[in-house]
């Protein structure tokens, strides 16, 4: 079955910049799209077609994708953001059509 | 404002039964798509379901496929979650979450918790 693959964990000083990577095969057909999920909450669309944002999603986050991996970036990180972060894909070739992918902890201290 | 208020998670026993209810409000229910994700304690979110508009199409992960059915009502704004022959690796928070419309969820409710265990 279809995977996207991400770190486990990604940490960062306030007010640096973390970037969350997001393997996958379809990632060259097919956009990639953000989630950020904050504890005991649930997840918020932060990002969609590989580097939209939706609107009151503050600026700092960004996306990217370039062949079979997409990126999503977090710049001057605040301690706000930390989070756990999902990738999303669809993948129309098998019998799963939406893939979340495995999840990105971000510790931002 | 898009609201999405889900119902009926609880504890059963494994090969129990439950139905889980998502009220929607704020939006025209029966444009749009639904679906279904979990999310088991610690782990990363896992789609489930999705149903169509107009409830012709239905799809069901292969974890779940011949056990649960998904459904809606759009007179009464509603979407539902028939779990069948439930199994310990259900245990989870379910989301009901809209489709956008281009292939992913773009609101999703606040999950509730179906725990399975003797």
């Amino acid at each position: 079955s279809y995977e996207l693959t991400q770190p486990p964990s990604v940490s960062v000083s306030p007010g640096q910049t973390a970037r969350i990577t997001c393997s996958g095969d379809a990632l060259p057909k097919k956009y990639a799209y953000w989630y950020q999920q904050k504890s005991g909450q649930a997840p918020v669309l932060v990002i969609y077609e590989d580097s939209k944002r939706p609107s009151g999603i503050p600026e700092r986050f960004s996306g990217s994708s370039s062949g079979t991996m997409a990126t999503l970036t977090i710049s001057g990180a605040q301690v706000e953001d930390e989070a756990d972060y999902y990738c999303y894909s669809t993948d129309s070739s098998g019998n799963l059509p939406y893939v979340f992918g495995t999840g990105t902890k971000v510790t931002v201290l | 404002q898009v609201q999405l208020v889900e119902s009926g998670g609880g504890l059963v026993k494994p090969g129990g039964s439950l139905r889980l209810s998502c009220a929607a409000s704020g939006f025209t229910f029966s444009d749009y798509y639904m679906n279904w994700i979990r999310q088991a304690p610690g782990k990363g979110l896992e789609w489930v379901s999705y149903i169509s508009s107009s409830a012709t199409y239905t799809k069901y992960a292969d974890s779940v496929k011949g056990r649960f059915t998904i459904s809606r009502d759009n007179a009464k704004n509603s979407l539902y979650l028939q779990m069948n022959n439930l199994r310990a690796e259900d245990t989870a928070v379910y989301y009901c979450a809209r489709d956008s419309g281009y292939e992913h969820p773009d609101y999703w409710g606040q999950g509730t918790l179906v725990t399975v265990s003797s």
